[in-house]
């Protein structure tokens, strides 16, 4: 089985703190994804990765950035944090293009105070 | 149009009946369609998928594809308690790697 894992369920954090979200994969997938879901607002994908070292935006990226150091772990990093940043976060990845089924992680559920 | 459109507001049947989700797309070039469901709180987790016109059985559920018609549907047979969720339907396109995701059917199923 897939498992995508994610560091925290739980976070709250302060204005203007620099806040770091990880997400692991054991399945050797090549990509990675980072959404944000919010009531009404549906899943929203702020960035993906395709490979090691590889970012590409989604819709939503101003805020964030992301880092993939390796091919098992993708970590978003909210520079300074802002309330409209709270939000259930989630991570997913897929094993390659063409085979695009995602999994999903628990989700981190941020508050921003 | 948005690319994954899934209109119904939520679907409330008795236990025992059938719920049909259905999800329409714009772009003709997508490939495959999945749907997820995701309890409150939880995260999506997925339930099938598709590529091809036509039906596809697994279990309680069945997901039909039409891509002439631009839609894809679920249909939950037999529905439990437990199948009180949000679906979301999800499609990929040729030479992306990206899912795009419409918002979400609620289905509660009352016992």
């Amino acid at each position: 089985d897939v498992k995508v894992t994610q560091s925290s369920r739980y976070l709250v954090k302060r204005t203007g703190e620099k806040v770091f979200l990880e997400c692991v994969q054991d399945m050797d997938h090549e990509n990675m994804f980072w959404y944000r879901q919010d009531p009404g607002l549906g899943l929203r994908l702020i960035y993906f990765s395709y490979d090691v070292k590889m970012k590409e935006k989604g819709d939503i990226p101003e805020g964030y950035s992301v880092s993939r150091e390796k091919k098992e772990r993708f970590s978003l990093i909210l520079e300074s944090a802002s309330t409209n940043q709270t939000s259930m976060y989630l991570c997913a990845s897929s094993l390659l293009m063409g085979q695009e089924t995602q999994y999903f992680g628990p989700g981190t559920r941020l508050l921003v105070l | 149009q948005k690319e994954v459109e899934q209109n119904s507001g939520p679907l409330s049947v008795p236990e025992g009946a059938i719920a049909s989700l259905n999800c329409t797309y714009s772009d003709r070039g997508s490939q495959s369609f999945f749907w997820y469901r995701q309890y409150s709180g939880k995260s999506p987790e997925l339930i099938m998928f598709i590529y091809s016109n036509g039906d596809k059985e697994d279990g309680r559920f069945t997901a039909q594809l039409n891509k002439a018609s631009q839609y894809v549907s679920l249909l939950i047979r037999d529905s439990q308690p437990s199948d009180s969720a949000t679906y979301l339907c999800a499609l990929s396109i040729y030479g992306n790697n990206r899912l795009a995701f419409g918002k979400g059917n609620q289905v509660v199923v009352i016992p």
